[in-house]
C-alpha cells in the first residue's frame, strides 16, 4: 500500500533555530498537507498545498513557517526560528482524488 | 458552537462491551464526515467514511443525522486493540478539502 514518509521521526532543536521537515507524498498525488498536534490536544490544520502553491493557511502558519516542493517528489515544512510552542507532532498527508487522505507517520518536533 | 466536538472521555469498557461515541458539528453544508482512529503519538488512519445517513463495517457503525448536526460511532464487543483515541473529523467544502478535527474520544477497554 503506498505510503506518506517523513523524516526525521524525531528532532530535538534549540529555540531559534531552524528546521526543515521533510515529507515524501504518494506520487500521483496532487494535495498536499501540514497538519500539527501538540501534546494533549487537537490535530490543527497548518496549510494545503496545491499546484506548486500554498492554496490555504491557517492563522498558525505566520511568516515563520513555509512550504516548498523542491523537485517535484519532497515536499518539506521550514520553520524559521523556533519558538517553545512549536513543539509538537507534525503530519504530513497528502490526497489523490475527492477524499483519499493519506497521513504519514509525523516528526516530534522538541524544542528545547 | 464549536466547529467539531466531542466528548473527551476516556470511556472505560470491559472487552465485550458496546460502546458509543458522538460528535456535533457546526458547519449545516458538510457533507462527508470520518471517523478516525488514533493511537498513542502515532499519526490518525481513517476507519469510517459516512457520506448518507451511516454506513457499518463489521463491528463499527456510524450514524448521521443532519438535522441535529449529529454524527456517532457505535462500537460492538469491544477488543483489548480497540484502546485509542476516536477523532470524529469534518472536510471543510472548500475546493482543497481541508480536514477539521474533534479533539477525540479516548476508548480504554481492559480484560
Amino acid at each position: 500500500e503506498p505510503e506518506v514518509t517523513q523524516t526525521p521521526s524525531h528532532q530535538v532543536t534549540q529555540m531559534g533555530q531552524e528546521v526543515i521537515l521533510r515529507c515524501v507524498p504518494i506520487s500521483n498525488h496532487l494535495y498536499f498537507y501540514w497538519y500539527r498536534q501538540i501534546l494533549g490536544q487537537k490535530v490543527e490544520f497548518l496549510v494545503s498545498f496545491y499546484n506548486n502553491e500554498i492554496s490555504e493557511k491557517s492563522e498558525i502558519f505566520d511568516d515563520q513557517f513555509s512550504v516548498e516542493r523542491p523537485d517535484g517528489s519532497n515536499f518539506t515544512l521550514k520553520i524559521r526560528s523556533t519558538k517553545l510552542e512549536d513543539s509538537a507532532m507534525y503530519f504530513c498527508a497528502s490526497r489523490g482524488g475527492n477524499y483519499g487522505y493519506t497521513f504519514g507517520s509525523g516528526t516530534r518536533l522538541t524544542v528545547v | 458552537r464549536k466547529e467539531v466536538e466531542q466528548d473527551p472521555g476516556p470511556f472505560n469498557v470491559p472487552e465485550g462491551a458496546t460502546v458509543a461515541f458522538n460528535c456535533t458539528y457546526s458547519n449545516s453544508a458538510s457533507q462527508s464526515f470520518f471517523w478516525y482512529r488514533q493511537d498513542c503519538r502515532k499519526e490518525p488512519k481513517l476507519l469510517m467514511s459516512v457520506y448518507s445517513s451511516g454506513n457499518e463495517d463489521g463491528r463499527f457503525t456510524a450514524q448521521l443525522n443532519r438535522a441535529s448536526q449529529y454524527i456517532s460511532l457505535l462500537i460492538r464487543d469491544s477488543k483489548l486493540s480497540d484502546s485509542a483515541t476516536y477523532l470524529c473529523v469534518v472536510p471543510m467544502n472548500t475546493g482543497f478539502q481541508k480536514l477539521v478535527f474533534g479533539t477525540g474520544t479516548r476508548l480504554l477497554v481492559s480484560p
